[in-house]
């Protein structure tokens, strides 16, 4: 069965950065995009970026190019999310999902991964 | 703001039906883009609940429906039963923004 299985919570200072994994299975990992979802504590879900595991290419929301970054290993069906100069209002859990194309739905998601941002 | 808009709340008792709007404008809904819903449960992740307007995912009760018209969507629940109660929202395409997936700002359902 298809699974996204994400890292675990982290505690960043303002300034940091945070690298967030999450591990594709069940599917054939190169056929599908990631896509990053976040929702901070009583706000709605905003969507980050994704990637391309089959050719490494990304996608970035305007208001998150610069900061964030999607790599992936395709050895080990992985992709990562980066986030840089955290500041509180980064804290959110986090999720990938998987989508089949661009304007496609999100039908499977990770169990997803809080980030706590505090000095 | 969101670029989709959806009622913050919404409410029903058991067995009524209930409706969430989703507006959008000629860059995603209106453009021909699929609207999709989710549900989120309290200390969850997201669950797919309609794709493509109107598909439901197999396993989804068909109490779920999806529609869309010009650059609106709604989501309609029939039967509601109390394990409904959630925060749904819908998502898109919008071709204005570089590409991105948008979502709407989300609506509360309470089952009285």
């Amino acid at each position: 069965q298809v699974q996204l299985v994400q890292s675990g919570a982290e505690v960043k200072k303002p300034g940091a950065s945070v690298k967030v994994y999450c591990k594709a299975s069940g599917y054939t990992y190169t056929s599908y995009f990631i896509d990053w979802v976040r929702q901070a504590p009583g706000q709605g879900l905003e969507w980050l970026g994704k990637i391309n595991p089959n050719d490494d290419s990304t996608l970035y929301a305007q208001k998150f190019q610069g900061r964030v970054t999607m790599t992936r290993d395709t050895s080990t069906s992985t992709v990562y999310m980066e986030l840089s100069s955290l500041r509180s209002e980064d804290t959110a859990v986090y999720y990938c999902a998987r989508s089949y194309s661009t304007a496609s739905s999100l039908d499977y998601w990770g169990q997803g991964t809080l980030v706590t941002v505090s000095s | 703001q969101p670029v989709l808009t959806q009622p913050p709340s919404v409410s029903g008792a058991p067995g009524q039906r209930v409706t969430i709007s989703c507006t959008g404008s000629s860059s995603n809904i209106g453009a021909g883009y699929g609207v999709h819903w989710y549900q989120v449960l309290p200390g969850t992740a997201p669950k797919l609940l309609i794709y493509n307007n109107n598909s439901r995912p197999s396993g989804v009760p068909d109490r779920f429906s999806g529609s869309k018209s010009g650059t609106s969507a709604s989501l309609a629940i029939t039967g509601l039963q109390a394990e409904d109660e959630a925060d749904y929202y819908c998502q898109s395409y919008d071709r204005s923004l570089s590409g991105s997936r948008v979502f709407g700002g989300g609506t509360k359902l309470t089952v009285l």
